[in-house]
């Protein structure tokens, strides 16, 4: 059983388009991330969720909302997609984050957004 | 400044042959320590985390520098399946997110 699945793996795309990314995990976190890895592989975190809730939002632009329907599934939306959109967004679970313990990130497998 | 930096490399190192490697984070809350390895086109995946102490996995070492605000991580007895990018990560109190440094890239050629 894949513990964090996301789809679709390759999303090929005109600008201007909107598109989803749907997100699943069966691990029982209280947590979920988006996280965006750019040309340069650097991982740079966009939202935080707990417990669905919204906690981090990374100075994102507007045309991207995320959705959290319960704990176990956190969507991306992504309104009029631009050339710079183009990336691998991961989606993660962990347990709480920030309690003093050593707790592990999961992640998915990564959407590989073009925009072309 | 960047929460998380690393040398980026890359390290190319023969078989058997030990490489280390560091990073150094910027807030001094930060609480939690973790080395992460991503592989080409994959997604990132816990190596281990790294307590006050040091600790070691096999083959891998890790150890912090509260003081210096560093981080590092060692490999010995490379092996062709090293090969990969290291992350280095932090998590600060309170914080609802891993902060990723760029990666350190190591290659093990035969």
């Amino acid at each position: 059983d894949t513990a964090v699945s996301q789809t679709p793996k390759y999303l090929v795309t005109q600008m201007g388009n909107d598109k989803s990314i749907k997100c699943e995990q069966n691990l029982g976190h209280d947590t979920m991330y988006w996280y965006k890895q750019d040309s340069k592989k650097f991982l740079k975190i966009m939202f935080s969720y707990n417990n669905k809730e919204l906690i981090i939002n990374e100075t994102v632009p507007n045309r991207f909302s995320p959705k959290s329907p319960d704990k176990a599934h956190l969507n991306l939306h992504i309104n009029s997609l631009e050339l710079g959109d183009s990336a691998v967004y991961f989606c993660a679970s962990s347990p709480v984050l920030g309690q003093g313990m050593n707790t592990e990130a999961f992640f998915g497998q990564g959407t590989r957004l073009t925009v072309v | 400044r960047k929460e998380v930096e690393q040398d980026p490399g890359p390290f190319n190192v023969p078989e058997g042959a030990t490489v280390a490697f560091n990073c150094t984070y910027s807030n001094s809350a930060s609480q939690s320590f973790f080395w992460y390895r991503q592989d080409c086109r994959k997604e990132p995946k816990l190596l281990m985390s790294v307590y006050s102490s040091g600790n070691e996995d096999g083959r891998f070492t890790a150890q912090l520098n509260r003081a210096s605000q560093y981080i590092s991580l060692l490999i010995r007895d490379s092996k062709l399946s090293d090969s990969a990018t290291y992350l280095c990560v932090v998590n600060i109190r309170g914080d609802y997110k891993l902060s990723f440094g760029a990666g350190t890239t190591v290659t093990v050629r035969a």
